[in-house]
């Protein structure tokens, strides 16, 4: 089974709290990601890393920020949720060109 | 720029027939191409993937599939499906000759369902 942990499983907060979904992985890998999943399924790239100190945006706009100060733990901020942001958040990660994705379990956020 | 797309939002079959899953894609060179499944309330688990060689991939839980660059497809299969198959399958594709982007594309996804 994977080695990527998020937590916390679920969550339900109000309208303007500040929040933060944990993303740990044993694996040593240098590249981390953030994916939002919709109920049609579909996953939506909002953040990644390709190691220390290195932060990209994704392919959906995101009032989300992120850092990885370690590169183990890839942490993602929302400063003031929102209940457009309710959904399913998965954390991934990954090392060489040819590896496929490792992902964790993901957080479901309802956001009230 | 990379694309994929799977042409099924859900397919039905039933429990001890063959299941196909469809997916095509566009790269502009040769592709890396993945298959991944999620179960409810789970995240996305690697099944197999196609980066070069022999162009039938198997993988896990019976799973394979066949990469046909002619028709650019890479369709995923099992040749007696379970109940325990019902799931969503992902399909993705990374274009190698991206330079250094790490990113798959990733399908919309297909929701399996066998019946019994």
């Amino acid at each position: 089974e994977a080695d990527i942990y998020q937590t916390p499983r679920y969550l339900v907060i109000g309208t303007g709290k500040k929040i933060t979904l944990e993303c740990s992985q044993t694996m040593g890998h240098d590249k981390m990601y953030w994916y939002q999943q919709d109920p049609g399924m579909e996953l939506h790239l909002i953040h990644y890393s390709y190691g220390v100190n290195s932060t990209e945006k994704g392919d959906l706009s995101s009032e989300s920020t992120v850092s990885r100060i370690r590169t183990e733990h890839f942490p993602l901020t929302l400063e003031s949720a929102r209940p457009s942001h309710t959904s399913q958040y998965l954390c991934a990660s990954k090392t060489g060109s040819r590896s496929p994705l490792h992902f964790g379990n993901g957080t479901r956020l309802t956001v009230t | 720029a990379q694309s994929v797309a799977q042409p099924e939002d859900q397919v039905n079959v039933a429990e001890g027939n063959p299941l196909t899953v469809k997916c095509t894609y566009s790269v502009s060179g040769n592709p890396y191409l993945f298959w991944y499944v999620q179960y409810p309330n789970r995240g996305l688990q690697f099944l197999l993937k196609y980066i070069t060689g022999d162009n039938l991939v198997k993988g896990s839980y019976g799973f394979e599939a066949e990469f046909n660059k002619s028709q650019t497809s890479f369709h995923l299969k099992k040749p007696s499906a379970l109940v325990s198959d019902s799931a969503l399958y992902f399909c993705a594709v990374r274009d190698p000759a991206s330079g250094g982007s790490y990113i798959p594309t990733f399908g919309r996804g297909t929701s399996l369902i066998v019946h019994p």
